[in-house]
């Protein structure tokens, strides 16, 4: 598959925890996206990385890209009940094309 | 903050019957773009428009479907002689510009659910 995978497909943590979750990919791409999606909601952008970055902050997000070894994580430090919800990572993929390429996700319960 | 909104939220429709969703993008946006979720599964891309006309399309996209922006300010889908596996959820999103040296942030709306009986 030339999509990658996200892992873990899910992920149970405390409030207060932090939470990583990773992001892989098979061809070289442009930039890479991190999106949140509450159950049967909207897409939420959350970070953008381009590919010659190799670490980005917001807030309480910390992403990283790791090119060589294509993948990316996200962590969230200092979890709250709120940040329960699906995280995505969407490739841009450096193909010429403006389609976003989505993982299957990681489904982020965070218990209070 | 600007934002991507779509109507319907929900829509049941009979198979075999027409519908269109119906999205207003981000206003300074160039691009725009229709992906679909189908229940339990990733989201895929279906199709992009820039300047009046498809840019992009999926396999995905096939005659069914089509796109228009019959104003200003509406980015619309249409989805002819609606099948059982059209049930979806469907995202609008849009950006500013594409490229690929700058950042292509592209925004989704809350997406119209297709239910297709």
């Amino acid at each position: 598959s030339q999509q990658g995978e996200e892992d873990p497909q899910a992920l149970s943590i405390q409030e207060g925890e932090n939470a990583t979750m990773n992001c892989s990919y098979k061809t070289s791409i442009n930039n890479l996206q991190w999106y949140r999606q509450n159950s049967g909601r909207g897409l939420v952008h959350l970070i953008l990385i381009r590919s010659n970055e190799r670490e980005k902050h917001s807030g309480r997000l910390r992403v990283t890209l790791d090119t060589s070894k294509k993948s990316s994580s996200l962590l969230i430090t200092a979890s709250r009940a709120a940040d329960t919800a699906s995280y995505f990572c969407a490739r841009d993929m450096d193909t010429g094309r403006r389609a976003l390429t989505f993982g299957s996700g990681t489904r982020l319960q965070v218990q209070p | 903050e600007p934002e991507v909104t779509q109507t319907p939220s929900h829509q049941v429709t009979q198979m075999g019957q027409e519908v269109i969703l119906r999205c207003v993008p981000i206003s300074n946006h160039l691009y725009f773009y229709w992906y679909r979720q189908i229940l339990g599964q990733k989201v895929e891309f279906l199709v992009s428009f820039y300047n009046n006309e498809i840019s992009e399309k999926s396999e995905i996209f096939d005659d069914q479907f089509s796109v228009e922006r019959p104003d200003g300010s509406n980015f619309t889908l249409k989805i002819r002689s609606t099948k059982l596996e059209d049930s979806a959820m469907y995202f609008c999103a849009s950006s500013e510009t594409w490229s690929q040296v700058l950042e292509n942030t592209i925004y989704f709306g809350e997406g119209s659910w297709l239910t297709v009986v």
